[in-house]
């Protein structure tokens, strides 16, 4: 079982940089870590994902440790409509299983 | 839109009885898993099936069963319904098996049990 931990919840101003961690202090080997974003009343959608170091899209960063036991997810000048709730995701390849974490509700302030 | 499809929108049902949840893939996509989602926590994974065959199994009794068809639609059916079975139902459909493709998710079935 890969127990995920986040913070409940987080307020930001916007154009503010937002950066979200996500413990996973049993992860193994080859488990992979993404991030979702959810809005009220629909499903979880993709941001990021990566295995190790730093990943950086179009839309944010993924910070990974050496020890990958957590991983932050950084938005960059974040705007009203960032408002929603982050999931982290470990994927382990052992099994084929699927972990969410509890969420990060992020309220984005003008 | 992630073109993942999901039927009904809501439902509900009483204590002891069968439901069938309903979700239409992204084209070419050939995976799809199932995810429960109770209020104000994360989706939890149910299974998923990869080719018409189950592919991995979450934590969940054997009465949350599912099937994959040809088209790569899928069905989840759960038995012996319970209170807690309340719940939005989540599938993602995936290009492949591997564990590295990202996951479209559809809107969401929400179930209500009385």
């Amino acid at each position: 079982l890969a127990k995920t931990t986040q913070p409940i919840s987080m307020d930001s101003y916007e154009g503010q940089e937002v950066n979200i961690t996500c413990s996973h202090n049993n992860i193994a080997t080859n488990d992979y870590i993404t991030w979702y974003q959810q809005f009220p009343s629909q499903g979880p959608r993709f941001i990021i994902q990566g295995y190790k170091t730093k990943v950086t899209n179009e839309v944010a960063s993924l910070f990974i440790p050496a020890d990958r036991k957590s991983s932050t997810l950084s938005l960059p000048r974040v705007s009203l409509s960032d408002t929603a709730v982050y999931y982290c995701l470990v994927a382990r390849n052992t099994g084929n299983q699927f972990y969410f974490g509890t969420g990060t509700s992020l309220t984005v302030i003008p | 839109e992630t073109g993942v499809t999901q039927s009904p929108t809501h439902l509900i049902k009483t204590r002891g009885q069968q439901v069938t949840l309903r979700c239409s893939s992204q084209s070419g996509h050939n995976t799809v898993s199932w995810y429960q989602q109770a209020l104000g926590q994360g989706p939890q994974f149910i299974f998923q099936y990869y080719r018409e065959e189950e592919n991995g199994r979450g934590n969940f009794p054997p009465r949350f069963s599912g099937l994959q068809f040809p088209n790569y639609s899928s069905e989840l059916n759960v038995n012996a319904l319970e209170l807690d079975d309340s719940a939005l139902y989540l599938c993602a459909s995936s290009l492949s098996g591997t564990l590295t493709d990202t996951q479209y998710f559809g809107p969401g079935t929400r179930l209500t049990v009385l």
